[in-house]
This record gives structure tokens, C-alpha cells and sequence, in this order.
């Protein structure tokens, strides 16, 4: 079955920018999305389609894509930003079958 | 504002049927820019996909559940429903309903909690 991997954990000060990576071989050919989910939380949606910011999530979030490689940068970290981050894509089957990572905990130190 | 709420049992036996239900809220079920999707959380885990469902009634399952999954929309009821047959101990989550949307689940309810034991 397909597969987004991501590092377990991430660890920043404030200020300082975070990279959460998540790889999959179909990432070339479909689109990712990124959340946060705080403890005890539903996830929030912080990245659609490689890049694209929805409205109310603050413009320290970014997200890029490279080959199997997409990045969730939050820049200037907050304190508030200690959470998990999961990666989400398809698989390229034609199946639709969408595929979470397996999460990062980003601790802000 | 589109809004969603699971609801159902918060026990269920092994070997039994999970049953789970969406309603949804602000905005049309029918509505064609939606697909409507299960997500479950084991406790202490990640995120895994268990389906999704258009409101025409197209499915789309995660292989790994697919021969024990059935999800099925009511648009009278402006609801979608999420049946998991067989569950054992492993089927333990935290369960969300959410929007679909142009491939990214953009609106989640708030999760509701299913244990299974005896």
C-alpha cells in the first residue's frame, strides 16, 4: 500500500523556522495537504494543494513541493505552533485513495 | 458556515457493527463541490482515511478496510453514515467525520470516541 513518511519529530526555538518534510512516490503527481492537530483537537487544515494557504491561517505557514519531497516551513515559530503535523495525499492508482502520514510532533523549545 | 457532528455509540462489542452518523450542518449534503469522508485516530497514533462518499452515492474505500466498511449518505436527513462491520479491539479510535474538498478535508467535526471490548 502507498506511504507518506515524515520525521517522528521536529524541535525549534521561537523565532526559528521549522521544516516538516513528508516523501511519497506519488507526490509528483498528486497534491498535498498539510494539518496541525493540537491535544485533544480535531486536525486544521494549515496547507491545500502543495501551497496554497487557507484563509485564516496565519502567512508563517508555507508549503512546497520537490519530486517526492513536499515541506511545510513555519517561519518565526510560536509557541502555539507545538503540535502534530500530518502530511495527506492520494495515491496515484486512479482509486482516489487518500493517505495521511504518519504525523511529526513539533515541539517548540 | 458548514458545521458536522458524528454521533453514535461510544461502545461496541467484538466481533459486532460499528455504526456511525454525520449530520451536517449550514449547508447542503447535495451539494456537488463535496465529497464527505471518515477519518479515524487510534488513541496515541496517526491519522488514517477510512473512506469517502459523494452524495450521489460514489464511494471510495482505503484498501486495507474496504471488505469491512459501508458508507452510505442520507440526503433527506442531510446525513452520512459509516458502518464497520466485525471490529475488534484494533478498530479502537477516535472517529471524524469531515468535508472532502477538492481533495483536502477542510471542515472536521469534532470527534467522537468508539471503544470496543466486552
Amino acid at each position: 500500500s502507498y506511504e507518506l513518511t515524515q520525521p517522528p519529530s521536529v524541535s525549534v526555538s521561537p523565532g526559528q523556522t521549522a521544516r516538516i518534510t513528508c516523501s511519497g512516490d506519488a507526490l509528483p503527481k498528486q497534491y498535498a495537504y498539510w494539518y496541525q492537530q493540537k491535544p485533544g483537537q480535531a486536525p486544521v487544515l494549515v496547507i491545500y494543494k502543495d501551497s496554497e494557504r487557507p484563509s485564516g491561517i496565519p502567512e508563517r505557514f508555507s508549503g512546497s513541493s520537490s519530486g517526492t519531497t513536499v515541506t511545510l516551513t513555519i517561519s518565526g515559530v510560536q509557541a502555539e505552533d507545538e503540535a502534530d503535523y500530518y502530511c495527506q495525499s492520494a495515491d496515484s492508482s486512479g482509486l482516489m485513495a487518500r493517505v495521511f502520514g504518519g504525523g511529526t510532533k513539533l515541539t517548540v523549545l | 458556515q458548514l458545521q458536522l457532528q458524528e454521533s453514535g455509540p461510544g461502545l461496541v462489542k467484538p466481533s459486532e457493527t460499528l455504526s456511525l452518523t454525520c449530520t451536517v450542518s449550514g449547508g447542503s449534503i447535495s451539494s456537488s463541490s463535496y465529497y464527505w469522508g471518515w477519518i479515524r485516530q487510534p488513541p496515541g497514533k496517526g491519522l488514517e482515511w477510512i473512506g469517502s462518499i459523494y452524495y450521489s452515492g460514489s464511494t471510495y474505500y482505503n484498501p486495507s478496510l474496504k471488505s469491512r466498511v459501508t458508507i452510505s449518505v442520507d440526503t433527506s436527513k442531510n446525513q452520512f453514515s459509516l458502518k464497520l462491520s466485525s471490529v475488534t479491539a484494533a478498530d479502537t479510535a477516535v472517529y471524524y467525520c469531515g468535508t472532502n474538498y477538492e481533495g483536502a478535508f477542510d471542515i472536521w467535526g469534532q470527534g467522537t470516541m468508539v471503544t470496543v471490548s466486552s
